[in-house]
Order: C-alpha cells, then sequence, then structure tokens
C-alpha cells in the first residue's frame, strides 16, 4: 500500500481481556518496529523484526506482550491479559532497510477499562 | 549509553520567530540523526536527518545543526508558522549495525499566531 496502515484505529477493551493489533507495512519494506507512546510520552521500543531474522524482542514490557510477523509482511502484536497500564497509542513503523528513516503508521488508540 | 535527551519539553514563539529544539545522545557509536513531526492523531512523520559527516543541513525553514564534538544537535525552524504546531521527537541510531532508533521524550510546540 500506499502507507503503513494500522488496525483498529481505536480499541476499548475490559481489563483481563487478551487483544490483536494489526500493522500492514509498506510493500517491500524488509523491517517492522513496533513503538508505544503513553500520553504525552516520548516513543517506547518494543519489537523489531528485519527480514528472516529472529525478531529483537528487547523493549517487549512484560511475557504479556508478544508480536509476530507472517510471511515477512503483515504483523500482529498480541497484548494478553490487558492492564489499565497498557493503555497506550500503539505505533507501527517499517523501513525498506537497515537505514534511513521510518515511515510510520497512525497506530492504535487502546484504552482498557 | 542508549539515551538521547530532548529539551525543552515544550516550546510557545510567536508567528515569524526562531524556534529551536535541542537534543543530546551518550552513544558515540550513534551515525543517523533523524527529526520526526508528529501531529494529533497521526504517526510522527520523517521531517530531516543528517548523518556526522556534516554540521549543518538545510530543507527549506528547517535546519539541523550538529555538533559531533559535543554529541549535541539541535533543530532550528525559521520563520515558524502556526502551522508548525506539533510535537518533535529527535532520534538516534547506529546504521552501520542496524540499529533501531532511540527517540528523546518530544518537544511540544506552539506557535501563537
Amino acid at each position: 500500500g500506499a502507507g503503513v496502515s494500522q488496525s483498529p484505529s481505536n480499541k476499548v477493551t475490559e481489563k483481563g481481556k487478551d487483544v490483536e493489533l494489526r500493522c500492514d507495512p509498506i510493500s517491500g519494506h524488509t523491517a517492522l518496529y513496533w513503538y508505544r507512546q503513553s500520553l504525552g510520552q516520548g516513543l517506547e521500543f518494543l519489537i523489531y523484526f528485519q527480514g528472516n531474522s529472529a525478531p529483537d524482542k528487547s523493549g517487549l514490557p512484560s511475557d504479556r506482550f508478544s508480536a509476530e510477523r507472517t510471511g515477512g509482511s503483515v504483523s500482529t502484536l498480541t497484548i494478553q491479559r490487558t492492564q489499565q497500564e497498557d493503555s497506550a497509542v500503539y505505533l507501527c513503523a517499517s523501513n525498506i532497510g537497515r537505514t534511513g528513516g521510518y515511515t510510520f503508521g497512525s497506530g492504535t488508540r487502546l484504552t482498557v477499562v | 549509553q542508549q539515551q538521547v535527551k530532548q529539551s525543552p519539553q515544550s516550546l510557545i514563539v510567536q508567528k515569524g520567530g526562531i524556534s529551536i529544539i535541542n537534543c543530546a545522545y551518550e552513544n558515540t557509536a550513534f551515525d543517523y540523526f533523524p527529526w520526526y513531526q508528529q501531529f494529533p492523531g497521526k504517526g510522527p512523520a520523517l521531517l530531516i536527518a543528517i548523518r556526522p559527516d556534516v554540521s549543518e543541513k538545510k530543507e527549506g525553514r528547517f535546519t539541523i545543526s550538529f555538533n559531533k564534538s559535543a554529541k549535541q544537535f539541535s533543530l532550528h525552524i525559521m520563520d515558524s508558522q502556526p502551522g508548525d504546531s506539533a510535537t518533535y521527537f529527535c532520534a538516534a541510531a547506529t546504521e552501520t549495525s542496524g540499529s533501531r532508533l532511540t527517540f528523546g521524550e518530544g518537544t511540544q510546540l506552539t506557535v501563537n499566531p
């Protein structure tokens, strides 16, 4: 596609439920990143996929968070047993390789009530 | 050593004035320094970037100044306009090793008409 597409744009869920956030990167981009942005805060790195290499999961805050990338394209971020502190905007970005700037999607705003 | 520190947290400038946002880093291996602009409800968008082989890069009203010895870089917005009101993030990465971007905390810029 023309840009990075994320869905849903907004998600309200009850505490304790699982959620799945989807990212569709720009076609041909081999690198895919997930970041989290809490209200008025900076961007917190979560996970990074580069081609067929093992993902860099060093930013995942707990084992309730996981992500996969199927066929080197679409990625899904899963949060199990959501907590109120998980409320944030989850941003996905892609890049054509290891250099240069990222292209971000508009994010998924997750609210845990 | 991976931190990037950004200041100020917020900035108010009159239309036509110069907006200056500063960032400092510790990791001397960083070799790519982009700035991102984020409007409410949108993902960050790449604005301008610099590599350490130059001390300044200008694109229109936006200029990055880079001081390698001080490990600092800054964004200058000349003739600031109300449409420039947004949150600005600096970032850094080590491209040669394919590292992910580390972001500053962000600066909320308001340009008054």
